[in-house]
């Protein structure tokens, strides 16, 4: 089975830039789509397709993804955005795999 | 609006069975998967599998297969997830989730199945 790996924590300041990763073999031969979970509330999604984003969701969320890592990036940060986030592809032998999820803190 | 409205929260003893829904409305229920995830208490997201409401190909992740069912009733836009003997272990909140290629871009509020004796 497809396994995708997150760190399990990222901190960053407010303002400052927060990368999270996704590892995965040969990730970047899939298309990985990220969702934030805030406590006690369903996940949202906020990119897709590596680097597309849902309306409504800020220009800060970006994505890429190459080789065997893909990369949610958070533009000058805002404390609003302290959540867990999850990325997701979908595999043949797999179909639709989570990764483990990154609690990201800011300071 | 799109809205994925799920059934309410469900206290169960082992070995009772169970079936949860979501209503989908706001969209062509017929023109986009099904699927369902499931977050243990302070846990991470677990896709569980997936139904197509059109013709109803439902298909199962390898660790739930055999464990749930899913179903779908598109005449009332709804969707199920049922056990037929649960366990403590399948206490968590379940989310109801559509989606049109890959990605979920519609998660329900989620049911949560507390199952204790």
């Amino acid at each position: 089975s497809y396994v995708l790996t997150q760190p399990p924590s990222v901190s960053v300041a407010p303002g400052q830039t927060a990368r999270i990763t996704c590892g995965g073999n040969n990730i970047g031969s899939k298309s990985v789509h990220w969702y934030q979970q805030k406590p006690g509330q369903a996940p949202v999604l906020v990119v897709y397709d590596d680097s597309d984003r849902p309306s409504g969701i800020p220009e800060r969320f970006s994505g890429s993804n190459s080789g065997n890592t893909a990369t949610l990036t958070i533009s000058r940060v805002e404390a609003g955005d302290e959540a867990d986030y999850y990325c997701q592809v979908w595999d043949s032998s797999s179909d639709r795999v989570f990764g483990g999820g990154t609690k990201l803190t800011v300071l | 609006e799109v809205q994925l409205v799920q059934s309410g929260a469900e206290v169960k003893k082992p070995g009772e069975s169970l079936k949860i829904s979501c209503k989908g409305s706001g969209y062509s229920f017929t023109s986009y998967w099904i699927g369902w995830v499931r977050q243990m208490p302070g846990k991470g997201l677990e896709w569980m599998g997936i139904i197509y409401p059109g013709d109803s190909d439902t298909r199962y992740s390898p660790s739930f297969q055999g464990q749930v069912t899913i179903s779908a009733d598109k005449s009332i836009s709804t969707a199920y997830l049922q056990w037929s003997s649960l366990k403590a272990s399948d206490t968590a909140m379940y989310y109801c989730v559509r989606g049109l290629r890959e990605a979920i871009d519609y998660w329900g509020q989620g049911t949560l199945v507390t199952v204790s004796s």
